[in-house]
């Protein structure tokens, strides 16, 4: 398996504060990206980076930051948590150099509970 | 914008039974075409993966996919299904020729395994 950690897996928060969730890799892919499940939507983009420092907007980025200042982390951050954004995080990662069709690999998700 | 449509939201077979699941996409071009499968509290494990070259493919656990250029269609197929199988089962298509390499998925398809 891909070397991909997320953390924390599970959280409760209130809303209105701030969560940080920390994607971590140990292959070294140069892309990394922050999706979120729901029922009857499968996974949806919400940012992705394909760089230090370089990050872009997936479908459904309002309400969330991210930002990557080294390869193996990528952070997404909540600024002011809502129950619409209790969900499933999945973190992702690939590396287009060594597989040119930018297959992906899938960390195993952080469970999101806002009240 | 490409997109992709797997029709059932749940299947169920009995064990030993075969198996197809639809998935079908909107592109202007050939995409790369991928399955993921998820357990339940899992992160998404790649089953296998078309770019180009023969139109059958071969993956992990014993399933199979053909991509059909006429019919927009890649398939996942299993001769005979193991009560393990069950899991939730996303399509995915990857752009051709881009330089952001992100992947649009399908809302899922659950399957049930009867013993």
């Amino acid at each position: 398996d891909a070397g991909i950690t997320q953390s924390p897996r599970h959280k409760v928060t209130e809303t209105g504060t701030p969560v940080t969730l920390r994607c971590h890799q140990t292959e070294n892919h140069r892309y990394m990206y922050w999706y979120r499940q729901d029922p009857g939507h499968g996974l949806r983009l919400i940012h992705y980076s394909y760089g230090v420092k370089d990050t872009d907007k997936g479908e459904v980025s309002d309400g969330y930051s991210v930002s990557r200042s080294k390869t193996e982390d990528f952070l997404l951050t909540l600024e002011s948590a809502t129950s619409s954004q209790t969900s499933v995080y999945f973190c992702a990662i690939s590396e287009p150099r060594t597989s040119g069709r930018g297959e992906q690999f899938f960390g195993p998700g952080t469970r999101l509970t806002v009240l | 914008a490409q997109s992709v449509t797997q029709p059932d939201i749940h299947i169920t077979v009995s064990e030993g039974a075969s198996l197809e699941l639809r998935c079908n996409y909107s592109y202007g071009a050939t995409p790369y075409l991928f399955w993921y499968v998820q357990s339940p509290g899992q992160g998404l494990q790649l089953l296998l993966k078309y770019f180009s070259g023969d139109t059958l493919v071969q993956g992990i656990k014993g399933f199979e996919a053909e991509f059909k250029r006429s019919q927009s269609s890649f398939n996942l197929r299993k001769p005979s299904v193991h009560w393990s199988d069950a899991a939730e089962y996303f399509c995915a298509v990857g752009l051709r020729g881009g330089s952001n390499y992100k992947l649009t998925f399908g809302k899922g398809t659950l399957l049930t395994v009867n013993p």
